[in-house]
């Protein structure tokens, strides 16, 4: 069975960092490009962060640029996003995504996802 | 960044009717447009890439058109599992974007 399982969520203190993890099953992980989405309480969708099969192609949404960091490691079909300075802004919860292909895509198996509050 | 228009925010309908969802892209995006289904406290669900290409497994009563900025998802029949939220979601780059989704409701 195809399979995303995100962990590593929790709550924090704003400027605080968390990074979460992504475990992959059930396909071969370095042929398809990865992405975070995350969707806060209520709200629509919104694109964070994506990264291709190789890792020579990584995108962020303006929002998040320059306090996270996504990250793949292939040889444990894993996906990784390193959360620094966190805002109160980025409490959602993320999903790990697999695109269609190597790059971008459409998104077609979602993680149920972890979630992550930043409170004081 | 491009940004993605969904109209209506919120459409109500009843079991059968034929319903018609857009979404304008601020620029083109060629057919890189896909369409995401998502009922409460559940993951979203791919219905159709690249503009019309039915994922596996969805009901044929889905269907896409459209091409550079302009896009449609249209529900031929409305099934009582229908009512849901819809996303469109554009892959012209890594600079991906959702737009702000289509609530259907029952009428």
């Amino acid at each position: 069975e195809v399979q995303l399982v995100e962990s590593g969520g929790g709550v924090v203190r704003p400027g605080g960092s968390l990074r979460l993890s992504c475990a992959a099953s059930g396909f071969t992980f370095d042929d398809y490009g990865m992405n975070w989405v995350r969707q806060a309480p209520g709200k629509g969708l919104e694109w964070v962060s994506g990264i291709n099969w190789s890792s020579s192609i990584i995108g962020y949404a303006d929002s998040v640029k320059g306090r996270l960091t996504i990250s793949r490691d292939n040889a444990k079909n894993s996906l990784y996003l390193q959360m620094n300075s966190l805002r109160v802004e980025d409490t959602a919860l993320y999903h790990c995504v697999r695109g269609r292909g190597t790059g971008e895509d459409a998104f077609d198996i979602w993680g149920q996802g972890t979630m992550v509050t930043v409170s004081s | 960044d491009i940004q993605m228009t969904q109209s209506p925010s919120t459409l109500s309908a009843s079991v059968g009717d034929r319903v018609t969802i857009t979404c304008r892209a601020s620029q083109s995006i060629s057919t890189w447009l896909a369409w995401h289904q998502q009922k409460p406290g559940k993951a979203p669900k791919l219905l159709i890439y690249k503009v019309s290409s039915l994922e596996t497994g969805v009901p044929s009563r889905f269907s896409g058109s459209g091409s550079g900025t302009k896009f449609t998802l249209t529900i031929s029949s409305l099934q009582p599992d229908d009512f849901a939220t819809y996303y469109c979601q554009q892959y012209n780059s890594y600079l991906i974007t959702f737009g702000q989704g289509t609530r259907l409701e029952i009428k």
